[in-house]
């Protein structure tokens, strides 16, 4: 079954302690993204990812890294999380997004809510 | 960047048909047209893509016309499943925009 799968669903951390987010997807996909989204403001890209070793920033990527050191996997970090990255993030994957059957699969979510 | 605008929010019956319209500004040759559906605390779900003219697929149909400076998502005879919010893309950089939230009532 196609799938992307982040973990973890839920999470409730404090103010400057580093954590990770991780998403995983099964379908062979080149490129991968992570957004976040909060009440009113719809889906904001945080990070994208053409391949491997291969990331950029998107509209929002202030307090955020990644990595993308094999094709399945694209961690999302917080090296020192704010109350302001209280959200809803989602991962992404999808063949590259330029032509026909470029359909994007998402994550299940992470809530994350910092204290 | 490509951007999209969109109504904020729709209202519609039970057993109606529903049209919501997207502009494409900006959109370069070689993309595509996409629409998502998302319900609350889910991922988005894809719906339907195209590049021009119409496609139809099992839930919903799709109009570009010849300049593709817009297009719009119709959703045959609703129903309250249907409660969502639904969003456009220019597909070449998986910008999502702030979409459209769609009420059906009863």
């Amino acid at each position: 079954e196609a799938q992307v799968t982040q973990n973890p669903r839920y999470l409730i951390t404090v103010t400057g302690k580093k954590l990770t987010v991780t998403c995983s997807q099964n379908m062979n996909h080149e490129y991968m993204s992570w957004y976040r989204q909060d009440p009113g403001l719809g889906l904001r890209q945080i990070y994208y990812s053409m391949n491997v070793e291969v990331t950029d920033k998107g509209d929002v990527p202030e307090g955020y890294k990644v990595s993308r050191k094999e094709k399945r996997n694209f961690p999302l970090i917080l090296e020192s999380p704010s109350p302001n990255q209280t959200s809803l993030y989602f991962c992404a994957s999808s063949p590259p997004p330029r032509g026909p059957n470029t359909e994007a699969f998402f994550g299940q979510g992470t809530r994350l809510t910092v204290v | 960047l490509a951007k999209t605008t969109q109504p904020i929010s729709m209202d519609s019956y039970e057993g109606q048909e529903v049209n919501i319209t997207c502009s494409h500004n900006n959109i370069a040759t070689n993309d595509y047209i996409t629409w998502y559906q998302q319900f609350p605390s889910q991922g988005p779900r894809f719906i339907i893509q195209g590049y021009k003219t119409k496609v139809t697929n099992e839930v919903a149909s799709l109009f570009i016309p010849a300049d593709r400076k817009s297009s719009t998502l119709s959703l045959p005879r609703v129903s309250l499943s249907d409660t969502a919010v639904y969003y456009c893309l220019n597909n070449n950089d998986m910008r999502f925009g702030a979409g459209t939230r769609l009420t059906v009532k009863p």
